[in-house]
């Protein structure tokens, strides 16, 4: 079984600030990673995705991630925090292995950040 | 591209009455999803379609939900009888091609069982 573990409910960072929110999961294969952001009242948006190759991805908005396979970590990073980047956001994983033909993401329980100006 | 649409947006009911949601999904994916969001959790996948068949209905609770994507495009969850717990934000995805292809999602359904 697929599982996503983000260990903060929130994390509070200054403007201009770098950010980070952890993420690490558990897949019996190798793990297709996402980040989606939610803003309230609006559905999920895509962030940025790894599959294979760089383990640095970059995504919209300035947002990257780093894949670390030993560690099982994806964690999300921004060089300098926006307040409008205040938002809900959550990390989803899909293992590689087993039925292909089912695409469904397994989602983190999403870590809330707030930027303060 | 037009994004993923769903209605209504909110929707409030009295426990064991019935519901339904719509959802279109962007023209052209094959997969759909629906999702429920509980307050302060992750989504959870409740059914996966692809075109107009069933893929993934493993979490579903089929005693009390259905769902269909009769021509393949768009897709109605149902609820019948509703219950105390199944208030949360129901969340349609759509996909394309690859298996790593990112979903899109609607802005979701907020239902609220009294």
């Amino acid at each position: 079984a697929q599982s996503v573990a983000q260990p903060e409910d929130q994390v509070n960072v200054a403007e201009g600030n770098p950010l980070t929110v952890k993420c690490t999961y558990s897949v019996s294969g190798n793990p297709y990673l996402f980040w989606y952001v939610q803003y309230p009242n609006r559905g999920l948006q895509f962030l940025l995705k790894y599959i294979t190759g760089d383990n640095l991805v970059k995504g919209s908005y300035g947002f990257e991630a780093e894949f670390n396979k030993s560690q099982t970590s994806f964690h999300l990073k921004k060089p300098s925090a926006l307040v409008s980047d205040s938002a809900l956001y959550f990390c989803a994983v899909r293992d590689t292995r087993g039925d292909t033909g089912r695409r469904a993401l397994t989602f983190g329980s999403g870590t809330r950040l707030q930027v303060q100006p | 591209e037009a994004g993923v649409a769903q209605s209504p947006r909110y929707k409030i009911i009295e426990k064991r009455q019935s519901v339904a949601f719509w959802c279109n999904p962007i023209s052209g994916h094959a997969t759909l999803y629906w999702y429920q969001q509980i307050l302060g959790q992750g989504p959870k996948l409740l059914i996966q379609f692809q075109n107009n068949g069933v893929v993934d209905d493993s979490q579903l609770p089929k005693d009390r939900f259905s769902a269909e994507r009769l021509k393949g495009v768009d897709s109605t969850l149902k609820i019948q009888p509703a219950k105390l717990e199944d208030s949360a934000v129901y969340l349609c995805a759509s996909s394309s091609g690859t298996t790593h292809n990112e979903q899109f999602f609607g802005p979701g359904t907020r239902l609220t069982v009294l």
